[in-house]
């Protein structure tokens, strides 16, 4: 079974600063993705960014980035030029590469508060 | 289409009472997912279709649970003789196979009283 992580439950940042979230996990998987989604008050969750486990380049997504350390299981959300919008909680997630079904794992999340 | 939609957004019921909520996914999505999340924690995975087909059912689907997507459009999810620790957020997420991004719902929060 897959295990995810999230040791903050609450950050935050000043506007237009930078802020990191962390994320372990644990699997004996090889092959999977990993995901930071966002969940805004009473809105719908999101996708931020995806990583491809077999991928040694980190994602980026505009202002998003990933530090993927595949070894030492640690997958870490970097926000540059955070905005109000950033508000959040975020959630860490974990999938399976197969062909059969495709659930995430969550973590625990971490509430982001961006202050002006 | 507006992306994943569910109904209702607030259910109230007293202990014992059973609920149905409806879930109708993004229309070209074969494939639909049940996730339950309490207050502070991140969701946890309850089943899955791919089509019609209910292909994983998670330990935390107790008896009382059920779950259908007849038609492979639209999935119910019904709790018989609800208790309180049914209370959570009952989210769905829809995605179409070969491709990794599921898209979430609004979810329906649930409260027993």
């Amino acid at each position: 079974a897959q295990t995810v992580t999230q040791s903050q439950p609450e950050m935050s940042v000043q506007e237009a600063e930078t802020v990191t979230l962390s994320c372990t996990y644990d699997t004996s998987e090889n092959n999977y993705y990993l995901f930071w989604y966002k969940q805004p008050p009473s809105r719908q969750m999101i996708l931020v960014i995806r990583q491809e486990a077999y991928k040694q380049q980190n994602a980026t997504e505009n202002r998003f980035s990933v530090n993927f350390q595949k070894a030492a299981k640690s997958f870490s959300l970097k926000i540059s030029d955070s905005q109000l919008g950033d508000t959040a909680m975020y959630f860490c997630a974990f999938m399976k590469r197969e062909t059969s079904g495709s659930r995430l794992t969550f973590g625990e999340g971490t509430q982001l508060t961006v202050n002006p | 289409d507006t992306g994943v939609s569910q109904d209702p957004r607030h259910k109230i019921t007293k202990r014992g009472q059973n609920v149905t909520f409806r879930c109708d996914p993004i229309s070209e999505h074969n494939r639909l997912y049940w996730y339950r999340q309490t207050l502070g924690q991140g969701p946890e995975f309850l089943t899955y279709f791919q089509n019609e087909a209910q292909l994983e059912k998670s330990r935390l689907l107790s008896d009382r649970f059920s779950a259908e997507r007849p038609k492979g459009s639209f999935s119910t999810l019904e709790i018989q003789r609800t208790e309180q620790g049914d209370s959570a957020m009952y989210l769905c997420a829809s995605s179409f196979q070969g491709y990794t991004e599921a898209f979430f719902g609004q979810g329906t929060r649930l409260t027993v009283v």
